[in-house]
C-alpha cells in the first residue's frame, strides 16, 4: 500500500483481556518500529525489527508485551492480561533499512482498557 | 542517543518566522540531527536532517553551529498548520529513533 496501515483504529478491552495489534508496513520497507504514545506524553520506543535481524526488544516495558514480524511484512504486537496503564496509541513506523529521516507512521491504534 | 534538550514550549505569530532551539551537546561526531513534528492526531513526519552543514528543503531549513553542539529549526513562514509538536534527536548506532518530549509550537493569528 501507500502507507503504513494499522488496525484496528481503536480498541477498547477489559483489564485482564489479552490485544492483538497489527502493522503493515509499507512494501519494501525492511525496518518496522513500534512506539507508545500515552495521553499528553511522547512516543517511547517499544521495539524494532531489521530484515531478519534479531529484533531490539529493549523498549518493551514488561513481559506482557510481545511483538512479531513475518519475514518483511505484517507485524503484530500483542499485550497479555492488559492493565489500564497499557491505555495509550501505539505507533507503527516503517522505513528501508538505516533510513532514519524515512520513517513513516502509521495513524496509530488508540487502545482503551477499561 | 546523544541527548537532546528543547524548550517545552514556543509560541509563533503567523506569517513570522518560527526559530526551534535545540541543544544536543554530547553529539559525536558521526551523528546526524534529525526533526520530525508531530500533528495533534496523527503519527510523527520527518522534517529535514543534518550532519555538519546547513540544510534546505521545501518545509524548514536547518542550521547547525560549527561546534555541532545545538541547531535550530526554521520555519521561514509558519503557518496556523505548524502548530504541531517538534522533535530534535540526535540517534546513535541503536537504529532506530529516540523521541524525546520535544517543543510544543503554537501558531497564532
Amino acid at each position: 500500500g501507500a502507507g503504513v496501515s494499522q488496525s484496528p483504529s481503536n480498541k477498547v478491552t477489559e483489564k485482564g483481556k489479552d490485544v492483538e495489534l497489527r502493522c503493515d508496513p509499507i512494501s519494501g520497507h525492511t525496518a518496522l518500529y513500534w512506539y507508545r504514545q500515552r495521553l499528553g506524553q511522547g512516543l517511547e520506543f517499544l521495539i524494532y525489527f531489521q530484515g531478519n535481524s534479531a529484533p531490539d526488544k529493549s523498549g518493551l516495558p514488561s513481559d506482557r508485551f510481545s511483538a512479531e514480524r513475518t519475514g518483511e511484512s505484517v507485524s503484530t504486537l500483542t499485550i497479555q492480561r492488559t492493565q489500564q496503564e497499557d491505555s495509550a496509541v501505539y505507533l507503527c513506523a516503517s522505513s528501508l533499512a538505516g533510513a532514519m529521516g524515512g520513517y513513516t507512521f502509521g495513524s496509530g491504534t488508540r487502545l482503551t482498557v477499561v | 542517543d546523544a541527548k537532546t534538550t528543547q524548550p517545552p514550549s514556543m509560541d509563533c505569530a503567523e506569517g513570522r518566522a518560527a526559530n526551534l532551539p535545540c541543544n544536543h551537546s554530547t553529539i559525536s561526531g558521526n551523528e546526524y540531527v534529525y526533526w520530525y513534528r508531530q500533528i495533534h492526531s496523527q503519527g510523527p513526519q520527518y522534517i529535514i536532517h543534518g550532519l555538519k552543514n546547513n540544510e534546505t528543503n521545501e518545509m524548514a531549513s536547518l542550521i547547525i553551529t560549527e561546534d555541532r553542539k545545538s541547531s535550530t529549526l526554521i520555519l521561514p513562514h509558519a503557518t496556523l498548520r505548524d502548530t504541531a509538536v517538534y522533535y530534535c534527536i540526535a540517534p546513535n548506532q541503536g537504529g532506530k529513533l529516540i523521541f524525546g518530549q520535544g517543543t510544543e509550537l503554537s501558531v497564532k493569528p
